[in-house]
C-alpha cells in the first residue's frame, strides 16, 4: 500500500534558522494536508494542497506540492521556539481516509 | 461545543478487559474517523462515518475492535479483551463536509493495557 515518508525524522535547529520537512511518496499524492502537533497535544491542521506545483505562505510558513505530485514540503522562515512540534503531512490517496507521514519533529533551541 | 471532546482523557485497563470510548465531534460535522497513533508515531486511520453510516472500516487492527455513531453524532469506540498490543493514544477527528476538508482532531484518549 501507499507509503508517505518524511525526512528528517528529527531536526533540532537554533532559534532564527530557517527548517524544512519533506514528504515523499510511493505513489501519486492525490491532496496534501499538513498538520502540527505539539508535545502531548493533538494534530492541529495547517493548509491543504491540491494542485500540482502549488505553493502557499503563511507567515512564516511556506508549503509547497511538487510538479509530479509525488513529494511536498513545508518550510519554515526564522524559527520560534513557538514552532517546536511534530509537523506531519497526509494524503487523502484519492479518498476520504488521509494516510499520515512518518513526522519530523522540530525541536527549537533558544 | 467548540471542539471535538474525547473521553476519557485516560484510561488504564488490566489485559482481556473492554473499554469503550467517546468522541464527541463538532456539532453539526458530517464526517468522523478515528485514528490510532503509537508513540511517536503518525497517526493510522481505523475508521470513518459518514453521519450514521461506518463507510470504512478497513483500518480497525481486529474483531476485536468496534466502532459506532448510531445517530450520526457521538462516536464510541469499543475494544474487547484488550491486549497490551493496543496501547495507544486514540485520536478522533471531524469534519465539516464530505471528501476533502479540513479534520479537527480531539485531545485523544491515551489506553495502556497492563
Amino acid at each position: 500500500g501507499q507509503q508517505v515518508m518524511q525526512i528528517p525524522q528529527y531536526q533540532h535547529v537554533q532559534e532564527g534558522e530557517d527548517f524544512t520537512t519533506y514528504c515523499n511518496s510511493s505513489t501519486t499524492l492525490s491532496n496534501i494536508q499538513w498538520y502540527k502537533q505539539r508535545p502531548g497535544g493533538h494534530p492541529v491542521f495547517l493548509i491543504q494542497l491540491v494542485k500540482s506545483g502549488e505553493v502557499k505562505k503563511q507567515k512564516r510558513l511556506t508549503f509547497q506540492f511538487g510538479e509530479a505530485k509525488k513529494n511536498s514540503s513545508l518550510h519554515i522562515t526564522a524559527t520560534q521556539t513557538t514552532d517546536v512540534g511534530t509537523y506531519f503531512c497526509a494524503d487523502d490517496s484519492g479518498t476520504y481516509k488521509y494516510i499520515f507521514g512518518t513526522g519530523t519533529r522540530l525541536k527549537v533551541l533558544a | 461545543g467548540a471542539g471535538v471532546s474525547q473521553s476519557p482523557r485516560y484510561k488504564v485497563a488490566k489485559r482481556g478487559q473492554d473499554v469503550a470510548l467517546r468522541c464527541d465531534p463538532i456539532s453539526g460535522h458530517v464526517s468522523l474517523f478515528w485514528y490510532q497513533q503509537a508513540l511517536g508515531q503518525g497517526p493510522e486511520f481505523l475508521t470513518y462515518f459518514q453521519n450514521e453510516a461506518q463507510l470504512d472500516k478497513s483500518g480497525l487492527p481486529s474483531d476485536r475492535f468496534f466502532a459506532e455513531r448510531p445517530e450520526g453524532s457521538v462516536s464510541t469506540l469499543k475494544i474487547q479483551r484488550t491486549q497490551q498490543e493496543d496501547s495507544a493514544v486514540y485520536l478522533c477527528a471531524s469534519s465539516a463536509r464530505r471528501g476533502v476538508t479540513e479534520a479537527f482532531f480531539g485531545q485523544g484518549t491515551r489506553l495502556t493495557v497492563v
